[in-house]
């Protein structure tokens, strides 16, 4: 069974600096990856997919960088802001996803 | 923009209830999921459906079915409520295998 792990389970940094976010899966094997926001008491907002074949994708100031032989993958956040803090989610699979449990990011202005 | 919607944000339910919850998406989307969120557990999902009348289980299908006659209409039926069925319910829906799944907002469900 696929297990996926995020770490930390939390991180605070001040504004402007460059988030780093780790996402680690057990089965190497998979479909594509995806990255989520969730703000509290809300449902996930996609930010990022990247397919197996893809090393990384790139949407405004994220990037997301996917290897899949060390079963890694890392959602990069340029120049923070406190609109950041959010939970973030890896998942991976193709119907069935596999939640890492998440980081919740705070920005402090 | 896609957007999936869920029949109610909260809800109170008693035990034994059947409870209905619906979720609609307005993007012609093929696959349609349903997760439930609880602290300490993550995200787990309970059934999706690839196709209309079609429907897989997912990991914790039990006390739970659902029901999708129509392509833009997922609903997860709770046919006996209980207490630990108390969760944060979330609907997904994909264009298609692996491709990115939109949620909705989120119903907040508990039983008492």
């Amino acid at each position: 069974k696929q297990e996926v792990t995020q770490i930390p389970a939390a991180l605070s940094v001040p504004e402007g600096e460059n988030l780093v976010l780790n996402c680690s899966f057990t089965d190497s094997a998979i479909y594509n990856l995806q990255w989520f926001r969730q703000d509290p008491g809300k449902g996930l907002t996609s930010l990022l997919l990247i397919q197996s074949s893809q090393r990384e994708q790139t949407s405004g100031r994220l990037n997301a960088s996917l290897d899949k032989s060390s079963g890694r993958s890392t959602l990069y956040i340029a120049a923070s802001q406190p609109g950041d803090s959010a939970t973030y989610l890896c998942a991976v699979g193709d119907y069935k996803l596999s939640f890492g449990a998440g980081t919740t990011v705070t920005v402090r202005a | 923009d896609v957007k999936v919607t869920q029949s109610s944000r909260y809800l109170v339910k008693r035990t034994g209830e059947k409870v209905f919850l619906e979720c609609v998406q307005d993007m012609d989307h093929e696959n349609m999921f349903w997760y439930r969120q609880d602290p300490g557990l993550g995200l787990r999902l309970i059934y999706f459906s690839y196709d209309v009348k079609m429907k897989e289980k997912g990991d914790i299908p039990e006390g739970y079915s659902v029901s999708r006659e129509k392509k833009e209409r997922f609903s997860l039926i709770l046919e006996s409520a209980s207490t630990n069925q108390t969760s944060m319910y979330l609907c997904a829906s994909s264009l298609g295998r692996g491709r990115r799944q939109y949620f909705g907002p989120g119903t907040r469900l508990t039983v008492l």
